[in-house]
């Protein structure tokens, strides 16, 4: 099983600030299968980025993914208050699908 | 508009078998998408189930499998989950999703039911 790691666990930045976050994967993950969500209090995940880098319909520029292997990273680049929540990754390989345990982002 | 809803017991005991649907509105079942079913713990990150693809092809997570099973209901246009002899650790909120073939980014989600196990 591939396991996913998020960090950091939580994140303190200020609004208009540039957040950095980081999914690390145990084995090597297809760029093509590396997705971001983001969650909300009470909602469920929303689809951010797809296959790396892809941003999902109606999601804004300033939502940006990069990396290959097992580095990949989401990029927000100027942080809005509502970005204030918890960003997931998932990855898909070999009929599994497995999530890494998130990072919390919060208003410093 | 795609929209799916899951449905489900609430409060179960131990011991029990969870059942669940999630009806989809919007689409046919038989699109080509993989139909999952992911959980989260109260205050926690988000496991995958399962997921099953129109034609009954399915795939599960290892840990599970043993008590896991998903199944597509064409003629109703959902899927549903049962698992098997549910404890407190089954406790969570239960999305259904819709995977998209390849990466399966789940692009649609429920908006999850909560089921809880206590004696």
């Amino acid at each position: 099983e591939v396991v996913l790691t998020q960090s950091p666990g939580t994140l303190s930045l200020s609004p208009g600030e540039r957040a950095t976050l980081s999914c690390r994967s145990s084995q090597s993950v297809s760029s093509s299968y590396l997705t971001w969500y983001q969650q909300k209090p009470g909602q469920p995940p929303r689809l951010l980025i797809y296959g790396t880098s892809s941003r999902a319909t109606g999601i804004p520029d300033r939502f940006s993914g990069s990396g290959s292997g097992t580095e990949f990273t989401l990029t927000i680049s100027r942080l809005e208050p509502e970005d204030f929540v918890v960003y997931y990754c998932q990855q898909y390989g070999n009929s599994f699908i497995s999530f890494g345990q998130g990072t919390r982002l919060e208003i410093k | 508009q795609v929209q799916l809803q899951e449905s489900g017991p609430g409060l179960m005991k131990p011991s029990e078998t969870l059942s669940l649907t999630c009806v989809v509105s919007g689409d046919s079942i038989s699109s080509p998408y993989w139909w999952s079913w992911v959980r989260q713990p109260p205050g926690k990150g988000l496991e995958w189930i399962g997921e099953s693809y129109f034609f009954g092809s399915t795939n599960y997570k290892p840990s599970l499998r043993s008590r896991v099973t998903i199944s597509v209901d064409k003629s109703k246009n959902q899927f549903s989950l049962k698992l098997t002899s549910v404890t407190a650790a089954d406790t969570a909120v239960y999305y259904c999703a819709r995977g998209i073939r390849g990466g399966r980014p789940f692009d649609v989600w429920g908006q999850g039911t909560m089921v809880t196990v206590s004696s």
